[in-house]
C-alpha cells in the first residue's frame, strides 16, 4: 500500500500567479500521475511523471502551463502557471502500488492523494 | 480506444435497500476495470478491481461488481445501502499504455444519495 500526502490542501490564488503543489509518498514508486478534477466533473489525467525523465503530457495539457518535477522516487511537484479562473479545480496525484486491504490484494493499482483544491479569482 | 459510460448521473435509494450503479465499457481487449468512491472533500478510495480472475468481484464495505463481457458491463451493487455510502462513484477502465503503466480512464461519475 501507499500513503500519499499533498500540500497545500487548498489555496485561493489571484489570476496570473502560479502555484506549486507537492505530492509526497511514503514508499518508493516508479510512476506518479497528476490529475485534474474540474468542479462537478470527473478526473482527467494531466501527465505521468517517471523519475529521471521528462513528464509525459496528455492531449490538451502542455509543459509551459503545468511544469512537473520528479526529483526522486517519493516526491513530485505540479505547478499551475499563469492561472486563470478556468484553472479552479481539484488537483490530485496518484501512484501505482500494491493494494492491500483485508480480503483484497491487488498489484499495479493506483492510489490517490487527498487532492489540492485550487480557487483562482 | 478505451472508454466507460456511467448510465446514471444520480441515484437515490433509501437506507437498507439495494444499490445498483451501472457502468458500460468499451475496450479492444480484456480490460482491467475499477470502481472508486469519492466522499465529499476527500480523496478517491478503491472499492474493487476486476482483472479477469473471476467475473464476480467482491470489494470493500459490502460492494461487489459483476463483469459481463457479452454486455460489456461492470455494474456495482450492494445488498443494503447505508447512510455512509452517500458519495460519488467512478467506474474506471485501465488502458495499458506501451510505456508500461496503466492509464486510467474515468467515467463521468454517479452521485449516490441515501435517504433515511
Amino acid at each position: 500500500s501507499a500513503v500519499i500526502s499533498q500540500k497545500p490542501s487548498r489555496d485561493i490564488c489571484q489570476r496570473g500567479t502560479s502555484l506549486t503543489i507537492q505530492c509526497q509518498v511514503d514508499s518508493q514508486v516508479t510512476m506518479m500521475f497528476w490529475y485534474r478534477q474540474q468542479p462537478g466533473q470527473s478526473l482527467t489525467l494531466i501527465a505521468t511523471a517517471n523519475q529521471g525523465s521528462e513528464a509525459t503530457y496528455e492531449s490538451g495539457f502542455v509543459i509551459d502551463k503545468f511544469p512537473i518535477s520528479r526529483p526522486n522516487l517519493t516526491f513530485s511537484t505540479l505547478t499551475v502557471s499563469n492561472m486563470s479562473p478556468e484553472d479552479s479545480s481539484i488537483y490530485l496525484c496518484s501512484v501505482e502500488a500494491e493494494y492491500l486491504y483485508p480480503g483484497l490484494e491487488y498489484t499495479d493499482t493506483q492510489y490517490f492523494g487527498p487532492g489540492t483544491r485550487l480557487t483562482v479569482l | 480506444a478505451q472508454s466507460v459510460t456511467q448510465l446514471d448521473s444520480h441515484v437515490s435509494v433509501s437506507e437498507g435497500t439495494p444499490v445498483l450503479l451501472r457502468c458500460n465499457y468499451s475496450s479492444s481487449y480484456s480490460p482491467s476495470l475499477f470502481w472508486y468512491v469519492q466522499h465529499p472533500n476527500k480523496g478517491l478510495q478503491l472499492l474493487l478491481k476486476y482483472t479477469s480472475a473471476a467475473t464476480l468481484v467482491k470489494g470493500i464495505n459490502g460492494f461487489e461488481a459483476e463483469f459481463k463481457k457479452s454486455e460489456t458491463s461492470f455494474h456495482l451493487t450492494k445488498p443494503s445501502a447505508h447512510m455512509s455510502d452517500a458519495a460519488e462513484y467512478f467506474c474506471v477502465v485501465s488502458d495499458h499504455w506501451a510505456g508500461g503503466y496503466n492509464k486510467l480512464i474515468f467515467g463521468a461519475g454517479t452521485r449516490l444519495a441515501v435517504h433515511p
